[in-house]
């Protein structure tokens, strides 16, 4: 295992399009989370799960914005309607269950026009 | 309000200069305090937590140093391979371990 994956590494898509973004964790990790970074901005949270549940999910994540992690291994995030406001790099991060650092994907860079 | 302030946003340093970092930050019960590194194009690489004031850890070159109210990264002697955007972030409470609050980053470039 080489770590967290994330697919596709970069994605352009019409405003108005839905994308669907997919992380692949290390295995074994319980804890999965979803950040999301503009450019010159830290990480922002998203959501995260522990196992298939979602535990939490950030007041700023509008409705159009939805997660899942059907069988507590791989994740997908999903883009309803896109704006040219979810311009970003998506992040994807792991970590076991515990007081352990989590591991970061290299992250989907999404471009809306 | 949460919240992590990093300072200067970007420091240039000649090979060897050494300097340091600065994160500042407001959070209600601090449960753990971050750096990670990050390159270009790629995720952030995690490097240190600290728990409690006065705690200290080293790595390389680096050496962080946590206060009641702010995080220093040192680094010592940098070489050029040390430049990347250095990341800051506190747990979030409540929320699972790994729910950051991340400052915007200090952007280092060392020069040989």
């Amino acid at each position: 295992d080489t770590g967290v994956s994330q697919d596709p590494r970069h994605k352009i898509t019409k405003r108005g399009q839905n994308v669907t973004f997919r992380c692949d964790p290390i295995s074994e990790h319980n804890r999965l989370y979803w950040y999301r970074q503009t450019l010159g901005q830290g990480p922002e949270f998203l959501t995260y799960f522990q196992n298939e549940a979602q535990l939490e999910k950030s007041r700023l994540l509008s409705d159009r914005f939805s997660a899942e992690r059907p069988k507590g291994s791989f994740s997908t995030l999903e883009i309803q309607r896109t704006e040219q406001g979810d311009s970003a790099m998506y992040l994807c991060a792991s970590s076991p269950v515990g007081n352990t650092e989590a591991f970061f994907g290299q992250g989907t860079r999404l471009t809306v026009v | 309000e949460d919240q992590v302030t990093q300072s200067p946003e970007a420091l240039r340093l000649q090979e060897g200069e050494s300097s340091s970092l600065n994160c500042s930050y407001t959070v209600s019960g601090l449960r753990g305090l971050f750096w990670y590194r990050q390159d270009p194009g790629k995720g952030p690489e995690f490097l240190f937590t600290l728990y409690s004031a006065g705690e200290e850890k080293e790595k390389e070159r680096l050496k962080a140093t946590l206060t009641k109210k702010e995080s220093f990264l040192h680094i010592t002697a940098p070489k050029p391979e040390d430049s990347a955007t250095y990341l800051c972030a506190v747990q979030a409470p409540p929320g699972g371990y790994n729910k950051l609050i991340f400052g915007a980053g200090t952007r280092l470039a060392v020069h040989p």
